[in-house]
């Protein structure tokens, strides 16, 4: 699996976008990019996920590069709620198989 | 379904003792993956199962580290002989193959482990 490269920390205000970047230079052509969040002493929760097209759910929005080398995951709101360790990875959709997990972003949202 | 359950969520054991760990999957999927989380860094994936078969292990599974998923169902992950580097939170994931929704790969809660 590719590796990602995220920021260790952002902040972000209440209300405004949250605009979390991730580098993965190195994906493979049938990789996805797979957005989950760890809010403390929970699991892993999906958000998103795309291969090359734009995606946008109830929760976030995703934006991949035309080079497929690096994203963007959106939150349009921010709320106090989405503080949370956003992580990046890349993953075969049909292997479903083992993840590999950066150290992820920390995201604050101050009021 | 209420998702992955792990249990217990929280385990206090003194260094040289055998701890065991329960995960029941999403019922309808086949595959179970264990994670390590220490503070402060992403999942470390450590093995997973397809059915009743462990198809990959990682490196990090040393010889004190075993996991079964006898039935097919649940899974066990046991270490034994603790040793305080074995603190972590302990993550079950679950996913179907060939995935089904829009991730089909869902992960518990976790079991935190502490090691005095």
């Amino acid at each position: 699996d590719a590796k990602t490269t995220q920021p260790p920390s952002m902040d972000c205000a209440e209300g405004r976008a949250a605009n979390l970047p991730c580098n993965h230079s190195t994906i493979s052509g049938n990789e996805y990019v797979y957005w989950y969040r760890q809010i403390h002493s929970q699991g892993p929760q999906y958000i998103i996920h795309g291969l090359k097209n734009n995606e946008t759910n109830e929760m976030a929005s995703l934006i991949i590069t035309e080079d497929r080398k690096s994203s963007t995951l959106i939150l349009p709101h921010a709320t106090l709620r989405d503080t949370a360790v956003y992580y990046c990875i890349v993953r075969v959709y049909t292997n479903a198989g083992k993840s590999t997990f950066g150290d992820g972003t920390t995201l604050t949202v101050k009021p | 379904d209420t998702g992955v359950s792990q249990n217990p969520r929280h385990k206090i054991t003194k260094r040289g003792q055998n701890v065991t760990f329960r995960c029941d999957p999403i019922s309808e999927h086949n595959r179970l993956y264990w994670y390590r989380q220490t503070l402060g860094q992403g999942p470390e994936f450590l093995t997973y199962f397809q059915n009743e078969a462990q198809l990959e292990k990682s490196r990090l599974l040393s010889d004190r580290f075993s996991a079964e998923r006898p039935k097919g169902s649940f899974s066990t992950l046991e270490i034994q002989r603790t040793e305080q580097g074995d603190s972590a939170m302990y993550l079950c994931a679950s996913s179907s193959s060939p995935p089904q929704g829009p991730d089909g790969y869902t992960f518990g809660s976790g079991t935190r482990l502490t090691v005095v």
